[in-house]
């Protein structure tokens, strides 16, 4: 089965600054996808950024980039410029490709709560 | 509508009462899936429907919780009997369903269930 590790429960950050989160996990498939969500105190599950196994390039989508170690099973996020809004729960999902009716879910970590300071 | 929605936003009940969880998927998402947020599991998949395919119900934790998808669109999450330990966040999300399998859940805002 596969498991999605978060080791640091909380992490703070100053107002512009750059923080990252870590992540890894553990799986014996060789395509999959894996996922950063931020939870809001809203609770809707937010898309942040994703990344294809099969691809090479660490995907970025504005200050939000990934560190993708596919022999390391690592997937860390990293925040530039840090802004008060991006203070919430961000939570790292793995998911399999889909085959038929199985395996869709997505499995997620615990999750590491970020704090943004002023 | 633009995003996915869900009822009630909160739910209080009492031990025993039986709850219905309501998920209005994103227009054109063939598939649906129910996750539980709680403070000791954190999150888990509980059901996901794929079309007029069977669900896939690996992720329920007991037959007091069973599910259906109406029309291939809206969802309802059924717990029977309900016990304290049900208490949490009941989250549903949505997606397309690409040839690739490269589609990307986008989630509701959930309902929080407190069971008395």
């Amino acid at each position: 089965a596969q498991t999605v590790t978060q080791s640091q429960p909380e992490m703070s950050v100053q107002e512009a600054e750059t923080v990252t989160l870590s992540c890894t996990y553990d799986t014996s498939e060789s395509d999959y996808y894996l996922f950063w969500y931020k939870q809001p105190p809203s609770r809707q599950m937010i898309l942040v950024i994703r990344q294809e196994a099969y691809k090479q390039q660490n995907a970025t989508e504005n200050r939000f980039s990934v560190n993708f170690q596919k022999a390391a099973k690592s997937f860390s996020l990293k925040i530039s410029d840090s802004q008060l809004g991006d203070a919430a729960m961000y939570f790292c999902a793995y998911r399999r490709p889909r085959k038929d009716n199985a395996g869709n879910m997505l499995t997620f970590g615990g999750g590491t709560r970020l704090m943004v300071k002023p | 509508g633009a995003g996915v929605s869900q009822s009630p936003s909160n739910k209080v009940t009492e031990k025993g009462k039986d709850v219905e969880l309501r998920c209005d998927p994103i227009s054109g998402h063939t598939a649906l899936y129910w996750y539980r947020q709680s403070l000791g599991q954190g999150l888990e998949f509980l059901i996901y429907f794929q079309g007029n395919s069977a669900p896939d119900k690996s992720g329920l934790p007991s037959d007091r919780f069973s599910a259906e998808r109406t029309g291939g669109s809206v969802s309802t999450l059924t717990i029977q009997r309900t016990q304290q330990e049900d208490s949490a966040v009941y989250l549903c999300a949505s997606s397309l369903s690409t040839s690739g399998g490269q589609e990307t859940q986008y989630f509701g805002p959930g309902t929080r269930l407190l069971v008395l």
